[in-house]
Protein backbone atom coordinates (compact mmCIF):
# COMPACT_ATOMS: atom_id res chain seq x y z
CA UNK A 1 0.00 0.00 0.00
CA UNK A 2 1.12 3.40 -0.59
CA UNK A 3 0.22 5.21 2.91
CA UNK A 4 0.73 4.36 6.30
CA UNK A 5 -0.82 1.44 7.89
CA UNK A 6 -1.91 1.32 11.43
CA UNK A 7 -3.13 -1.79 13.16
CA UNK A 8 -5.01 -2.80 14.86
CA UNK A 9 -7.90 -0.41 13.92
CA UNK A 10 -9.70 -0.76 17.13
CA UNK A 11 -8.56 -1.90 20.54
CA UNK A 12 -10.39 -2.49 23.58
CA UNK A 13 -8.43 -3.25 26.73
CA UNK A 14 -9.30 -4.34 30.67
CA UNK A 15 -7.67 -1.57 32.78
CA UNK A 16 -4.19 -2.68 33.64
CA UNK A 17 -3.65 -4.57 30.53
CA UNK A 18 -0.44 -3.88 28.25
CA UNK A 19 -1.23 -2.98 24.84
CA UNK A 20 0.90 -2.91 21.52
CA UNK A 21 -0.08 -0.64 18.59
CA UNK A 22 1.41 -1.11 15.20
CA UNK A 23 2.90 1.55 12.32
CA UNK A 24 3.71 1.15 8.79
CA UNK A 25 5.32 3.93 7.53
CA UNK A 26 5.73 5.03 3.73
CA UNK A 27 8.58 2.96 2.58
CA UNK A 28 11.72 5.01 2.89
CA UNK A 29 10.07 7.78 4.56
CA UNK A 30 12.93 8.75 6.98
CA UNK A 31 10.60 10.08 10.13
CA UNK A 32 7.87 8.88 12.29
CA UNK A 33 5.51 10.16 14.61
CA UNK A 34 3.08 9.24 17.43
CA UNK A 35 0.36 11.60 18.33
CA UNK A 36 -2.30 11.02 20.94
CA UNK A 37 -5.82 12.67 20.06
CA UNK A 38 -8.17 12.62 22.47
CA UNK A 39 -11.96 13.01 21.74
CA UNK A 40 -12.68 16.20 20.51
CA UNK A 41 -9.07 17.78 20.67
CA UNK A 42 -6.12 18.21 18.01
CA UNK A 43 -3.34 15.49 18.19
CA UNK A 44 -0.63 15.61 20.60
CA UNK A 45 2.51 15.03 20.22
CA UNK A 46 4.06 12.09 22.23
CA UNK A 47 7.57 11.01 20.00
CA UNK A 48 9.36 10.98 17.00
CA UNK A 49 11.89 8.83 15.44
CA UNK A 50 14.65 9.64 12.71
CA UNK A 51 15.30 6.43 11.37
CA UNK A 52 15.77 4.19 14.44
CA UNK A 53 16.73 6.84 16.80
CA UNK A 54 14.13 7.88 19.21
CA UNK A 55 15.07 11.98 18.73
CA UNK A 56 12.13 13.17 20.83
CA UNK A 57 10.09 11.42 23.53
CA UNK A 58 9.42 14.40 25.50
CA UNK A 59 5.38 14.18 24.73
CA UNK A 60 4.71 10.21 26.30
CA UNK A 61 2.55 10.81 29.04
CA UNK A 62 3.86 8.67 31.49
CA UNK A 63 6.94 5.69 31.94
CA UNK A 64 3.98 3.37 30.92
CA UNK A 65 4.04 4.60 27.74
CA UNK A 66 6.94 3.69 25.33
CA UNK A 67 8.16 3.51 20.99
CA UNK A 68 10.54 1.69 19.64
CA UNK A 69 11.63 1.35 16.05
CA UNK A 70 14.63 -1.18 15.86
CA UNK A 71 15.04 -1.66 12.00
CA UNK A 72 13.92 1.84 10.92
CA UNK A 73 10.73 1.48 9.28
CA UNK A 74 8.02 -0.32 11.26
CA UNK A 75 7.43 1.00 15.17
CA UNK A 76 5.67 -0.14 18.20
CA UNK A 77 3.76 1.65 20.55
CA UNK A 78 3.39 0.09 23.80
CA UNK A 79 1.35 0.79 27.08
CA UNK A 80 2.08 -0.85 29.89
CA UNK A 81 -0.94 -1.13 32.64
CA UNK A 82 -4.06 0.88 30.87
CA UNK A 83 -5.78 3.48 32.52
CA UNK A 84 -8.81 4.97 31.27
CA UNK A 85 -7.07 8.52 30.30
CA UNK A 86 -5.33 6.14 28.31
CA UNK A 87 -8.38 6.31 25.99
CA UNK A 88 -7.97 7.93 22.90
CA UNK A 89 -7.16 7.58 19.34
CA UNK A 90 -3.21 7.10 18.43
CA UNK A 91 -2.17 8.11 14.78
CA UNK A 92 0.73 7.67 13.37
CA UNK A 93 2.92 9.78 10.83
CA UNK A 94 5.96 10.12 8.45
CA UNK A 95 7.88 11.65 6.52
CA UNK A 96 10.56 11.33 3.37
CA UNK A 97 12.88 14.56 5.03
CA UNK A 98 15.50 13.49 8.11
CA UNK A 99 17.86 15.58 9.97
CA UNK A 100 18.89 19.37 9.35
CA UNK A 101 17.37 22.76 10.22
CA UNK A 102 15.88 22.85 7.13
CA UNK A 103 14.61 19.35 5.63
CA UNK A 104 11.82 18.76 8.11
CA UNK A 105 10.59 21.67 9.43
CA UNK A 106 8.40 22.31 5.89
CA UNK A 107 7.79 18.62 4.97
CA UNK A 108 3.93 17.77 5.65
CA UNK A 109 3.03 14.56 7.35
CA UNK A 110 1.58 11.57 6.17
CA UNK A 111 -1.05 9.85 8.98
CA UNK A 112 -2.31 6.59 8.95
CA UNK A 113 -5.76 6.23 10.04
CA UNK A 114 -5.35 5.29 13.47
CA UNK A 115 -5.76 3.32 16.50
CA UNK A 116 -8.94 3.99 18.59
CA UNK A 117 -7.94 2.53 22.22
CA UNK A 118 -10.78 2.36 24.93
CA UNK A 119 -9.95 1.25 28.08
CA UNK A 120 -12.65 -0.09 30.15
CA UNK B 1 5.72 28.12 24.01
CA UNK B 2 3.99 27.84 20.53
CA UNK B 3 0.49 27.52 20.43
CA UNK B 4 -2.50 27.21 17.91
CA UNK B 5 -5.96 28.80 18.20
CA UNK B 6 -9.36 27.79 16.16
CA UNK B 7 -11.47 29.93 18.03
CA UNK B 8 -14.83 28.45 16.10
CA UNK B 9 -15.63 24.90 17.09
CA UNK B 10 -17.82 24.46 14.16
CA UNK B 11 -18.69 26.48 11.38
CA UNK B 12 -21.87 25.82 9.37
CA UNK B 13 -21.87 27.10 5.84
CA UNK B 14 -24.89 26.56 2.85
CA UNK B 15 -23.25 24.95 -0.25
CA UNK B 16 -22.00 27.25 -3.11
CA UNK B 17 -21.44 30.01 -0.44
CA UNK B 18 -18.02 30.90 0.71
CA UNK B 19 -16.00 29.34 3.68
CA UNK B 20 -13.63 30.57 6.43
CA UNK B 21 -12.24 28.37 9.28
CA UNK B 22 -9.83 30.38 11.47
CA UNK B 23 -6.88 30.24 13.08
CA UNK B 24 -4.59 32.60 15.12
CA UNK B 25 -0.86 31.34 16.11
CA UNK B 26 1.72 32.08 18.55
CA UNK B 27 5.68 31.31 18.18
CA UNK B 28 8.83 32.64 19.73
CA UNK B 29 10.53 32.76 16.26
CA UNK B 30 8.50 32.85 12.79
CA UNK B 31 6.19 30.11 11.77
CA UNK B 32 5.53 27.08 9.10
CA UNK B 33 1.75 26.77 9.03
CA UNK B 34 -0.25 23.92 8.13
CA UNK B 35 -3.87 22.98 7.62
CA UNK B 36 -4.90 19.33 7.83
CA UNK B 37 -8.66 18.02 7.27
CA UNK B 38 -9.80 14.83 8.96
CA UNK B 39 -12.58 12.49 7.88
CA UNK B 40 -14.51 10.43 10.12
CA UNK B 41 -12.45 7.70 11.05
CA UNK B 42 -9.46 8.54 9.15
CA UNK B 43 -6.06 9.92 9.78
CA UNK B 44 -5.45 13.70 8.75
CA UNK B 45 -4.53 14.52 5.76
CA UNK B 46 -2.35 17.69 4.23
CA UNK B 47 -4.17 20.52 2.45
CA UNK B 48 -1.62 23.32 2.31
CA UNK B 49 1.50 24.97 4.06
CA UNK B 50 2.77 28.42 4.58
CA UNK B 51 6.78 28.33 4.91
CA UNK B 52 7.72 31.52 2.95
CA UNK B 53 6.92 33.72 0.25
CA UNK B 54 3.32 34.86 -1.34
CA UNK B 55 0.93 35.26 1.83
CA UNK B 56 -1.77 33.82 -0.10
CA UNK B 57 -1.04 29.83 -0.43
CA UNK B 58 -2.95 27.35 -2.81
CA UNK B 59 -3.63 23.92 -1.52
CA UNK B 60 -5.76 20.81 -1.94
CA UNK B 61 -9.70 20.71 -2.97
CA UNK B 62 -9.55 24.02 -3.65
CA UNK B 63 -8.58 25.89 -0.63
CA UNK B 64 -6.28 28.33 0.13
CA UNK B 65 -5.04 30.15 3.40
CA UNK B 66 -3.95 33.84 4.17
CA UNK B 67 -0.91 33.94 6.24
CA UNK B 68 -0.98 37.75 8.21
CA UNK B 69 2.12 38.22 9.96
CA UNK B 70 0.71 41.38 11.90
CA UNK B 71 -2.79 39.60 12.99
CA UNK B 72 -0.42 36.13 13.92
CA UNK B 73 -3.20 34.18 11.55
CA UNK B 74 -3.83 31.44 9.19
CA UNK B 75 -7.60 31.42 8.18
CA UNK B 76 -8.73 28.72 5.49
CA UNK B 77 -10.45 29.63 2.97
CA UNK B 78 -13.05 28.71 0.23
CA UNK B 79 -15.04 30.97 -2.34
CA UNK B 80 -17.82 28.05 -2.63
CA UNK B 81 -18.18 25.05 -0.56
CA UNK B 82 -18.99 22.18 -1.39
CA UNK B 83 -21.26 19.44 0.90
CA UNK B 84 -18.12 16.73 0.47
CA UNK B 85 -16.30 19.38 2.39
CA UNK B 86 -18.00 18.83 5.22
CA UNK B 87 -14.87 17.71 7.98
CA UNK B 88 -12.71 18.86 10.72
CA UNK B 89 -10.21 20.90 9.69
CA UNK B 90 -6.60 21.31 11.84
CA UNK B 91 -4.55 24.05 12.10
CA UNK B 92 -1.06 23.40 12.82
CA UNK B 93 2.27 25.16 13.62
CA UNK B 94 6.10 23.95 13.81
CA UNK B 95 8.26 27.27 14.86
CA UNK B 96 10.95 27.45 12.26
CA UNK B 97 13.54 28.87 15.12
CA UNK B 98 12.08 26.06 17.58
CA UNK B 99 15.46 24.04 18.81
CA UNK B 100 13.51 20.84 19.72
CA UNK B 101 11.91 17.80 17.62
CA UNK B 102 12.36 18.62 13.97
CA UNK B 103 9.41 17.70 13.44
CA UNK B 104 7.20 18.53 15.49
CA UNK B 105 3.64 20.31 15.34
CA UNK B 106 1.44 21.81 17.56
CA UNK B 107 -2.02 21.27 16.38
CA UNK B 108 -5.44 23.42 17.06
CA UNK B 109 -8.27 21.79 18.57
CA UNK B 110 -10.14 21.64 15.32
CA UNK B 111 -13.21 23.10 13.71
CA UNK B 112 -15.86 21.17 12.74
CA UNK B 113 -17.16 22.13 9.18
CA UNK B 114 -20.61 21.35 8.13
CA UNK B 115 -21.66 22.74 4.54
CA UNK B 116 -25.84 21.73 4.05
CA UNK B 117 -27.37 21.56 0.73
Amino acid sequence: GAGVSQSPRYKVAKRGQDVALRCDPISGHVSLFWYQQALGQGPEFLTYFQNEAQLDKSGLPSDRFFAERPEGSVSTLKIQRTQQEDSAVYLCASSPAGTGPLSSYNSPLHFGNGTRLTVT
Amino acid sequence: AQSVAQPEDQVNVAEGNPLTVKCTYSVSGNPYLFWYVQYPNRGLQFLLKYITGDNLVKGSYGFEAEFNKSQTSFHLKKPSALVSDSALYFCAVRDKDYGGSQGNLIFGKGTKLSVKP
